[in-house]
């Protein structure tokens, strides 16, 4: 049973591009959140996507923007990147049908590195 | 708004040394709790979780009691091992689908 996968694994751009990351949720789960964990720090809420829909977003700016595929898998993409853009992201999936109150499975995340 | 607060590490201890890292909360309603594990290079496991006050979550040797009174989940083992040694998270979900993680505390366990 495949977990949660993140590709790429790294990635490295300069300040003002763009990039997109990819996830793909463990079986059986329909809701995929991102988050991103700077260096030392905890993870922070990015955004969580739901039946294709953005269902919930934290404190982050328009740059940061996200879909959902039918088969459940996501991406996230930032535009415009800055060099404090240089983090873990990370995908976390969940299952709709047990609740909110089910633990969410991570991925191992891909390491943005920006020049 | 909620939040989580965890000790500041790191924490250095010997073989076979018991454990506590503490974490309180702050949050509205009745938050579930987690407590993660991220060892180098990798993403977080679930170690344990808790949905309700005075439950205990236990895995793998450690343990955590979800206590409303004091607002706290505090993290135990009786014996850790070198293979421990990782970066550990609280974390809480308080029905809004999102979860809020502390800062982390380093575990370093020596032989």
């Amino acid at each position: 049973d495949a977990g949660v996968t993140q590709s790429p694994t790294h990635l490295i751009k300069t300040r003002g591009q763009q990039v997109t990351l990819r996830c793909s949720p463990k079986s059986g789960h329909d809701t995929v959140s991102w988050y991103q964990q700077a260096l030392g720090q905890g993870p922070q809420f990015i955004f969580q996507y739901y039946e294709e829909e953005e269902r919930q977003r934290g404190n982050f700016p328009d740059r940061f923007s996200g879909h959902q595929f039918p088969n459940y898998s996501s991406e996230l993409n930032v535009n415009a990147l800055l060099l404090g853009d240089s983090a873990l992201y990370l995908c976390a999936s969940s299952s709709s049908g047990q609740g909110e109150r089910q633990p969410q499975h991570f991925g191992d995340g891909t390491r943005l590195s920006i020049l | 708004g909620n939040s989580v607060t965890q000790m500041e590490g790191p924490v250095t201890l010997s073989e076979e040394a018991f454990l506590t890292i503490n974490c309180t909360y702050t949050a509205t309603g009745y938050p579930s709790l987690f407590w993660y594990v991220q060892y180098p290079g990798e993403g977080l496991q679930l170690l344990l979780k808790a949905t309700k006050a005075d439950d205990k979550g236990s895995n793998k040797g450690f343990e955590a009691t979800y206590r409303k009174e004091t607002t706290s989940f505090h993290l135990e083992k009786g014996s850790v091992q070198v293979s421990d040694s990782a970066v550990y998270f609280c974390a809480l979900s308080s029905g809004t689908y999102k979860y809020i993680f502390g800062t982390g505390t380093r575990l370093k366990v020596l032989a």
